[in-house]
C-alpha cells in the first residue's frame, strides 16, 4: 500500500514572497510519479507540476518547483513569487506503475496581500 | 475543447433514494476513475476502470456501483445512498500506462439527508 501525507492543513504566505508546501510519501515501488495538483474555489482540479521518480532533476513550472528527495521519500512545493490567485487547497499525490492516484490530505494555502 | 463533464454538479438526496452521477469524456481515453473528497482525506478512489466492461474497486468502493459500456461514459450508482455518502466527487480520465496525467471533471457536490 502507498501512502501520502501533508502535515501542514494550513499555510499563509504574503503577496510577492516564496512559500514551500511539505509532502511526504511511502511506496514500495521503484518505479513512480509525484504530483502536486491545486483546487481553488471553483473546486477544479488542475494539475501544478509532476515528477518522475527515476529523474534526479527537479520539475519546474515557471514559479513552481519541486524538491525532490527520493532516500527521504519527500516531495515539496516551492512557490515563488505568490500571488492572489495561488490561494488554494494543494494536493500531492502519488503514482505508481499503474494509473491509480494516492492523495494527500492538502494543504489550504493562504495569500495575504 | 478536451473535457471531463459531470452530471449534475450539485445534488440534495433523501436515505435510500437510487441516484446516477454521470461522467463523459472526449479524449478517447481508456482509464476512468471515481473520487470522493472529503475534508483533511485529500481524494480517495472508490472505482475505476481500464477500458470498456472492465472496473475494479478502489479504496472506498461500499456503497457504490459502476458500469463502462461505453469508452466515453463511467457512471457512477448510489443505489442506496446513506448520510455518510454527503461529499464532493470527482470523475477523472487519463491514457494508460505509469504517470499518465489525469484530467478531472468539475466536480458534484452531493448532500444525502
Amino acid at each position: 500500500a502507498q501512502t501520502v501525507t501533508q502535515s501542514q492543513p494550513e499555510m499563509s504566505v504574503q503577496e510577492a514572497e516564496t512559500v514551500t508546501l511539505s509532502c511526504t510519501y511511502d511506496t514500495s515501488e521503484s518505479d513512480y510519479y509525484l504530483f502536486w495538483y491545486k483546487q481553488p474555489p471553483s473546486r477544479q482540479m488542475i494539475l501544478v507540476i509532476r515528477q518522475e521518480a527515476y529523474k534526479q532533476q527537479n520539475a519546474t513550472e515557471n514559479r513552481f518547483s519541486v524538491n525532490f528527495q527520493k532516500a527521504a521519500k519527500s516531495f515539496s512545493l516551492k512557490i515563488s513569487d505568490s500571488q492572489l490567485g495561488d490561494a488554494a487547497m494543494y494536493f500531492c499525490a502519488l503514482s505508481n506503475a499503474g494509473n491509480m492516484l494516492t492523495f494527500g490530505g492538502g494543504t489550504r494555502l493562504m495569500v495575504k496581500p | 475543447e478536451a473535457q471531463v463533464t459531470q452530471n449534475p454538479r450539485y445534488l440534495i438526496t433523501v436515505t435510500g433514494k437510487k441516484l446516477t452521477v454521470t461522467c463523459s469524456q472526449n479524449m478517447n481515453h481508456e482509464y476512468m476513475s471515481w473520487y470522493r473528497q472529503d475534508p483533511g482525506l485529500g481524494l480517495r478512489q472508490i472505482y475505476y476502470s481500464m477500458n470498456v466492461e472492465v472496473t475494479d474497486k478502489g479504496d472506498v468502493p461500499e456503497g457504490y456501483k459502476v458500469s463502462r459500456k461505453e469508452k466515453r461514459n463511467f457512471p457512477l450508482i448510489l443505489e442506496s445512498p446513506s448520510p455518510n455518502q454527503t461529499s464532493l466527487y470527482f470523475c477523472a480520465s487519463s491514457l494508460i500506462g505509469a504517470g499518465k496525467t489525469q484530467y478531472f471533471g468539475p466536480g458534484t457536490r452531493l448532500l444525502v439527508l
